[in-house]
């Protein structure tokens, strides 16, 4: 069945040093989906992009935050600076191009600033 | 502000047992309705997306009900198993160009033997 993967499950970073989260994709889908979650916190949405272009960003991903579709099938979350409260669980996510379908989530990446 | 609860917060049973959470969403501008299984160091498993007033849905002993008018669903296990241990995360959307989804905080379930 295909699944979403995402690399690496772990990373340590030290404060204000650049981080690329990488995801691939199930292959036929058209949105994609970067959510994260803060250690006992909800789960909560960063960015969601479509056709090569965000469609829509939430007030926690600002210009220290991209995301890029270098190539058809990887899509990348990039943080330019991290900072200590950038320590999360990063998911992402993809869908058909149907709005009701299900969204489906890779395992994630656990990021740790130090 | 879009708020999602879940509740209770963690569930310990039997195994055996049936059990049932809640989550609770904004009755306005609903568009669909997410659950959720998740184990550590998986990705989160998708089990239902519900859209009408009154839906009802199963797979295997895990079944989902949808109240859009009064914005609740609850999810119920039958006969809960050890491997039915795990986060269930209810996620509501309220459509839109992306269809982000609004998470509740989960509700931690673990069976014992």
């Amino acid at each position: 069945e295909p699944e979403v993967t995402q690399t690496p499950s772990h990373q340590v970073t030290q404060m204000g040093q650049e981080v690329i989260l990488r995801c691939v994709p199930i292959s036929n889908h058209l949105y994609f989906y970067w959510y994260r979650q803060i250690l006992g916190q909800k789960v909560e949405f960063l960015v969601s992009f479509y056709n090569n272009e965000i469609s829509e960003k939430s007030e926690i991903f600002d210009d220290q935050f991209s995301v890029e579709r270098p190539d058809g099938s990887n899509f990348t979350l990039k943080i330019r600076s991290t900072k200590l409260e950038d320590s999360a669980m990063y998911f992402c996510a993809s869908r058909e191009i149907r709005e009701r379908e299900t969204q489906y989530f890779g395992p994630g990446t656990r990021l740790l600033v130090l | 502000i879009l708020n999602v609860e879940q509740s209770p917060q963690s569930l310990h049973v039997q195994e055996g047992d049936s059990t049932n959470f809640t989550c609770s969403f904004p009755s306005s501008n609903f568009y669909a309705l997410h659950w959720y299984r998740w184990e550590t160091a998986k990705s989160p498993e998708a089990l239902f997306v519900m859209t009408l007033n009154g839906d009802e849905k199963k797979k295997g002993r895990i079944s989902a009900t949808l109240n859009t008018k009064e914005g609740y669903s609850y999810l119920y296990i039958k006969g809960s198993q050890p491997e039915d241990s795990a986060t269930y995360l209810c996620a509501y959307s309220y459509g839109g160009a992306t269809n982000k989804l609004i998470f509740g905080t989960g509700t931690l379930l673990a069976v014992q033997p």
